[in-house]
């Protein structure tokens, strides 16, 4: 079975962009989730996505957004980059069905803002 | 606000001895609980879980325990590999698939 798959692995943007990510789940995974990972930080919970609804959402800007497609596929977008926005970008999927279930991530996207 | 907290950013254990990995949490309706790891430039990597009903869970060298009047979990490697070297990070959460992590531990084995 594929892994979760981000794109593209690493990202150089300027500041005031706006930048998407890709993420592809796990075959047969309709919860995508978003993090945030920065250095001292840990991981930061941006948003949840279910079968194409964003069920939770974390304490972040309206400057970051999301979406799910019908093929549970999940895209972040964050606009007007900051440079405090630099950070790697971790998409995970869950299966979901009924329960708590771990989250298996993504290898990340790395994010420069300059 | 940090939920879950791991106070030790860095551990260093001998080969073959047991490693300890400790998080806290602050949020009582937390009630499940993972632990992950990480190696440089790839994703975090599910190792264990443990629900709010149990206190121990265990999955060969792995084994998590669970204090919920101190809202403490911790992980227990035994042994320790050189290959377990990598950075550990705890998570909670209390609605699905919303996870609540800590800032990790980096856990040096030395051969």
């Amino acid at each position: 079975k594929a892994g979760v798959t981000q794109t593209p692995r690493y990202l150089i943007k300027t500041r005031g962009q706006q930048v998407t990510l890709s993420c592809s789940p796990i075959s047969g995974h309709r919860s995508v989730s978003w993090y945030q990972q920065t250095p001292g930080q840990g991981l930061q919970f941006l948003f949840e996505y279910f079968s194409e609804t964003q069920r939770n959402k974390g304490n972040f800007p309206g400057r970051f957004s999301g979406r799910q497609f019908s093929n549970s596929r999940s895209e972040m977008n964050v606009s007007t980059l900051e440079l405090g926005d630099s950070a790697l970008y971790l998409c995970a999927s869950s299966s979901s069905i009924r329960g708590n279930t771990e989250a298996f991530f993504g290898q990340g996207t790395r994010l420069t803002v300059v | 606000d940090q939920q879950v907290k791991q106070n030790s950013p860095s551990l260093s254990v001998q080969e073959g001895r047991i490693s300890i990995l400790n998080c806290d949490y602050t949020n009582s309706m937390f009630d499940y609980f993972l632990w992950y790891k990480k190696y440089p430039a790839e994703g975090p990597t599910f190792l264990i879980s443990i629900s709010s009903i149990k206190d121990k869970n265990e999955d060969g060298r792995f084994t998590v325990f669970l204090n919920k009047s101190a809202k403490h979990l911790s992980l227990h490697i035994v042994p320790s590999q050189p290959g377990d070297s990598a950075v550990y990070f705890c998570a909670a959460s209390e609605v699905r698939n919303q996870f609540y992590f800590g800032t990790g531990t980096s856990l040096t084995v030395i051969p």
